[in-house]
């Protein structure tokens, strides 16, 4: 079964810093997507990057970027430039067919 | 264009009442799907729809929990009888099936509930 793990379940960091968010799964698949989305403290999910397993080029959004490495099965997001409005719970996710399976979450806060 | 839209937003109901929980998805998505998120479990999928079927409801608690999606523009989770372990957060969130923009889910803003 697949399984996602995300092994920080606080980070912080300081404003205009940058910081790295690890997610790690578990697949014997080789055609797969991953994703980051962040939760504010309105509960709301949002989308924040994906990624298809079968391109070799991370993925990047304006300050958030992702370091895809699919032979470590490792996907982790790193937010440049952070600011006081990324502070959120980070959820790795990992997508094949029909079922998006998440991880436990990253809490991250952002000192001013 | 209108996102996944949810209500209640917030509920706090008495133990042994019936809860509806209502989705609208969005339009033109033909999957749907209901997460718990709690803070012991995380987010755990509930139940899925691909147009308005229901494909796998392993992730369903028990008996007391039932989805429905009579049309493609609506869908509700009902829990009867509620009890206080009920109390969560509930998503709906939706795509469309069959393009590669659809592997991404876009979620609602969830229903709060509370079972006292």
């Amino acid at each position: 079964a697949q399984t996602v793990t995300q092994s920080q379940p606080e980070m912080s960091v300081q404003e205009a810093e940058t910081v790295t968010l690890s997610c790690t799964y578990d697949t014997s698949e080789s055609d797969y997507y991953l994703f980051w989305y962040k939760q504010p403290p309105s509960r709301q999910m949002i989308l924040v990057i994906r990624q298809e397993a079968y391109k070799q080029q991370n993925a990047t959004e304006n300050r958030f970027s992702v370091n895809f490495q699919k032979a470590a099965k490792s996907f982790s997001l790193k937010i440049s430039d952070s600011q006081l409005g990324d502070a959120a719970m980070y959820f790795c996710a990992y997508k094949r067919d029909d079922k998006i399976i998440f991880g436990k979450g990253t809490r991250l806060h952002i000192l001013p | 264009d209108a996102g996944v839209i949810q209500s209640p937003r917030h509920e706090v109901t008495e133990m042994g009442q019936e809860v509806t929980l209502r989705c609208k998805p969005i339009s033109g998505h033909n999957s749907l799907f209901w997460y718990r998120q709690t803070m012991m479990r995380g987010l755990e999928l509930l139940i899925y729809f691909n147009n308005n079927v229901p494909i796998d409801d392993s992730g369903m608690p028990e008996d007391r929990f039932s989805a429905k999606m009579p049309n493609a523009s609506f869908s509700t989770l009902k829990i009867q009888p509620s009890e206080p372990r009920d109390s969560a957060v509930y998503f709906c969130a939706s795509r469309f099936r069959g393009t590669d923009s659809g592997n991404t889910i876009y979620f609602g803003e969830g229903s709060w509930l509370t079972v006292v």
